[in-house]
């Protein structure tokens, strides 16, 4: 268990709200994603954090931005969510001292209306 | 092009028959590999890690052929709780790992 925790597990939403998706852990691993999950595309990065304040933009950043203020949390927030952003959203961690690896979190399933 | 490709399948074998998957990636600088699994509505597992040498963990044996940019999985003795989705990831030394869509499973008594 790599102690992840996202919230909320289940949102429904419509378009146009801002929406914030947390993910927190407990062992203060530096490297931090957001991803994205849609039938026939796989997962897709939207931003990743390298520490502290320090983010930068996946593949499909548009219309997400994230924040980092502290160390267990990673924040995504879809500042005018679309129905295109309908979607299962997990959060992973990068280990520190194994960098091959990721664990994720247990998704967070976004339904935009 | 995607970096990764899949073979979404779906496989359906019966239990105890041998399968593979394979996946191919763009990016011929790609240093990392993997499989992951992923059961249904859940989140992806770590299931191995690919070496250049090829792997094996119990049933399970990962090939790497960087010429060819090819990656292999193959599952022997196929059990019911190895139905799932699997899916192939690299990384390209960065710090972006790139996943395929996976490939279906689903083990017949």
């Amino acid at each position: 268990d790599a102690g992840i925790t996202q919230s909320p597990r289940h949102k429904v939403t419509e378009t146009g709200t801002p929406v914030t998706l947390r993910c927190h852990q407990t062992e203060n691993h530096r490297y931090m994603y957001w991803y994205r999950q849609d039938p026939g595309h796989g997962l897709r990065l939207i931003h990743y954090s390298y520490g502290v304040k320090d983010t930068d933009k996946g593949e499909v950043s548009d219309g997400y931005s994230v924040s980092r203020s502290k160390t267990e949390d990673f924040l995504l927030t879809l500042e005018s969510a679309t129905s295109s952003q309908t979607s299962v959203y997990f959060c992973a961690i990068r280990p520190t001292g194994n960098y091959n690896e990721q664990f994720f979190g247990p998704g967070t399933r976004l339904t935009v209306l | 092009r995607k970096e990764v490709e899949q073979d979404p399948g779906p496989f359906n074998v019966p239990e105890g028959a041998t399968v593979a998957f394979n996946c191919t990636y763009s990016n011929s600088a790609s240093q990392s590999f993997f499989w992951y699994r992923q059961d249904c509505r859940k989140e992806p597992k770590l299931l191995m890690s690919v070496y250049s040498s090829g792997n094996e963990d119990g049933r399970f044996t990962a090939q790497l052929n960087r010429a060819s940019q090819y990656i292999s999985l193959l599952i022997r003795d196929s059990k019911l709780s190895d139905s799932a989705t699997y899916l192939c990831v690299v990384n390209s030394a960065g710090n972006q790992f790139y996943f395929g869509t996976g490939t279906s499973l689903t083990v017949i008594p």
